[in-house]
């Protein structure tokens, strides 16, 4: 069990470029969630998938963000046409369908500047 | 939008003391559970009550839960420097494949 890997730990990009995050889940699993998290407040839920179904997006996903899961293993998230706000730590989690309890990455850091 | 809202913000306590963190949220859950976080990275599972239990223990955890009051409490006994860390409690609503919704935290600091 290699547990939840993010890639890359750390992203610095001016305003205005896109930004590509990669979160691979535990490898059984079949759910994989995307949060955010800016500095002193708990996880923000942005969207999640069943397999390659994208089943929920929250009111939180402008048009900038875009997710994917194209085979039902590995999930990209892109933000495009960055701004500063979007700065936080993105934090990919999975579970088993069913399952309640979720495994997190060790997030990507974005820092826009 | 944040369901949870854990109380008190910050908690700084000696080795040795108890440490206990409330957490209290909106809407009838299924289960409510505990995360825990060190800086700068991801959160891990400390333990899940479901909406029909009261009471649960982990080791040195203890949660409670009172669904009339909408509340839970984290009790961690003869805590450790290694505790230090942010403590988030997150429940999911009861509508079917709602993802978790997480509070603001509570980060406890224990000095040896």
């Amino acid at each position: 069990d290699t547990g939840v890997s993010q890639d890359p730990r750390h992203k610095i990009t001016k305003r205005g470029q896109n930004v590509t995050f990669r979160c691979d889940p535990i490898s059984e699993h079949n759910r994989l969630y995307w949060y955010r998290q800016t500095l002193g407040q708990g996880p923000e839920f942005l969207t999640y998938f069943q397999n390659e179904a994208q089943l929920e997006k929250s009111r939180l996903l402008s048009d900038r963000f875009s997710a994917e899961r194209p085979k039902g293993s590995f999930s990209t998230l892109e933000i495009q046409r960055t701004e500063q706000g979007d700065s936080a730590m993105y934090l990919c989690a999975s579970s088993l369908a069913g399952g309640e309890k979720l495994f997190f990455g060790s997030g990507t850091q974005l820092s826009v500047l | 939008s944040q369901q949870g809202e854990e109380d008190p913000q910050a908690l700084s306590i000696q080795e040795g003391e108890n440490a206990t963190m409330n957490c209290s949220y909106k809407t009838s859950i299924n289960n409510l559970q505990w995360y825990r976080q060190n800086s700068g990275r991801g959160l891990v599972h400390l333990i899940l009550i479901r909406s029909n239990e009261r009471e649960k223990h982990s080791g040195r955890l203890r949660v409670t839960l009172d669904t009339s009051k909408k509340s839970s409490s984290l009790l961690i006994t003869a805590s450790r420097a290694a505790d230090t860390a942010s403590y988030f409690c997150a429940t999911d609503a009861r509508q079917a494949g709602t993802a978790l919704i997480f509070g603001k935290g509570t980060t406890l600091s224990v000095s040896s």
